[in-house]
């Protein structure tokens, strides 16, 4: 079992739809949590943490179940801009490190 | 500010020959990370360093890469020989020392790496 698991996607939206993306993580010890976007062939970029109280940040919400190992991005209103790869990112933490685990990534592509 | 630097953004080599990654992280940052991510996958991270110590290299393949941050700052990732499985972006990224939070990572342009 991959220790990030995403939705392959891709997805294919129209402008201005709403569009959720889920993922699962192995590691119960895990601490932390992240959605990071990357553009094609650009690296990846921090788009927002994710915390148990859940958190917005304009038109995305991220939330964040650690009963279920379980982590969503909600984008609302899409734009062309937000055409993009977003990786599902996971901290083990623990103080001696400060290692990222990546999901493969989910393929949004929002459509005129 | 700058961010993080890479050279070169691109390489094509032959397979068993050498190659070699530079990385300049953002100043101030204590701890740089070198990460590969083939195509249609996440970065996976290869090997950490908290200045010049190595903090993590559990998945680095050592008997064909190595790294090294001798002075602290910039850093060199070393292939040698390339196999054709090797090819990919390595993404260099730096943070604030471990223990201060919030351990945002910041990636630099990578290097696209093709072997034939």
């Amino acid at each position: 079992r991959k220790e990030v698991e995403q939705d392959p996607g891709p997805f294919n939206v129209p402008e201005g739809a709403t569009v959720a993306f889920n993922c699962t993580y192995s590691n119960s010890a895990s601490q932390s949590f992240f959605w990071y976007r990357q553009d094609c062939r650009k690296e990846p970029k921090l788009l927002m943490s994710v915390y148990s109280s859940g958190n917005e940040d304009g038109r995305f919400t991220a939330q964040l179940n650690r009963a279920s190992q379980y982590i969503s991005l909600l984008i609302r209103d899409s734009k062309l801009s937000d055409s993009a790869t977003y990786l599902c990112v996971v901290s083990p933490g623990g103080g001696a490190t400060n290692k990222l685990i990546f999901g493969t990534g989910t393929l949004l592509a929002v459509q005129p | 500010e700058a961010g993080v630097a890479q050279s070169p953004r691109y390489k094509i080599i032959e397979k068993r020959q050498s190659v070699a990654f530079w990385c300049n992280p953002i100043s101030g940052h204590a701890t740089l990370y070198w990460y590969q991510q083939i195509l249609g996958q996440g970065p996976k991270l290869l090997i950490q360093f908290q200045n010049n110590g190595v903090v993590d290299d559990s998945q680095l393949p050592k008997d064909r890469f190595s790294a090294e941050r001798l002075k602290g700052v910039d850093s060199t990732l070393k292939i040698q020989p390339a196999k054709l499985e090797d090819s990919a972006v390595y993404l260099c990224a730096s943070s604030l020392p471990i223990g201060t939070g919030p351990y945002e990572q910041y990636f630099g342009p990578g290097t696209r790496l093709t072997v034939t």
